[in-house]
């Protein structure tokens, strides 16, 4: 695609659910990287790909969080039992690979109720 | 402390005038300084990026990078009422990571 693709663009769920946020990278692209941005914070990161496997996930705050990419494209971050501390915003960016330029989707809005 | 340290702002400088933004980092082991502007509701956007001491100029904008004192900063001359954003300083070690400072409020003043 032309960008870097992330559905649902908003999600509201209850607290104890599971949710799936999607990230479709840019073609090509073999790096791919999740954030987790609060209002007023920057970008924290949460988990980094390299082709399929995780070679980072040192940001991911407990195990509750997980993430795959399976095929070394798509990516999702799945959040088990949520809770409201997990709303935020879940940004997803590929790049060539490491230390090159990072194009970033417009995000998942995330809110836990 | 946190890793990446900005001022948090907001700065406002009048349009046409030189808006300089400011990122101290800890880690000496950092190799590649970015620099993202982040519009309200909307994601980051890479506009510069620096790997060498010195200065890296592209249009209106300047980096300037100093490793010796942990400091990278962002200048923009003539400036526009739509550069108002957050920028965001960004800093990797090599290792694919990148950590973000929580960014500068920019107001551009018509």
């Amino acid at each position: 695609g032309a960008g870097v693709s992330q559905t649902p663009s908003n999600k509201v769920t209850e607290k104890g659910k599971y949710v799936e946020l999607r990230c479709d990278p840019i073609s090509g692209h073999t790096a791919l990287y999740w954030y987790r941005q609060s209002l007023g914070q920057g970008p924290e990161f949460l988990i980094y790909f390299q082709g399929t496997g995780a070679a980072d996930d040192s940001g991911l705050p407990n195990d509750r969080f997980f993430a795959v990419r399976p095929e070394g494209s798509v990516s999702t971050l799945k959040i088990q039992r949520t809770e409201r501390g997990d709303s935020a915003v879940y940004l997803c960016a590929s790049s060539l690979g490491p230390n090159t330029e990072a194009f970033f989707g417009q995000g998942t809005r995330l809110t836990v109720v | 402390q946190k890793e990446v340290e900005q001022n948090s702002g907001p700065l406002s400088v009048p349009e046409g005038a030189i808006a300089s933004l400011n990122c101290t980092y800890s880690d000496r082991g950092s190799q590649s300084f970015f620099w993202y502007r982040q519009y309200s509701g909307k994601s980051p956007e890479l506009i510069m990026f620096i790997y060498s001491n010195g200065d890296k100029e592209d249009g209106r904008f300047t980096a300037q990078l100093n490793k010796a004192s942990q400091y990278v900063s962002l200048l923009i001359r003539d400036s526009q009422p739509s550069d108002s954003a957050t920028y965001l300083c960004a800093v990797d070690t090599n290792a694919g990571k990148s950590t973000f400072g929580d960014g500068t409020t920019l107001t551009v003043k018509p």
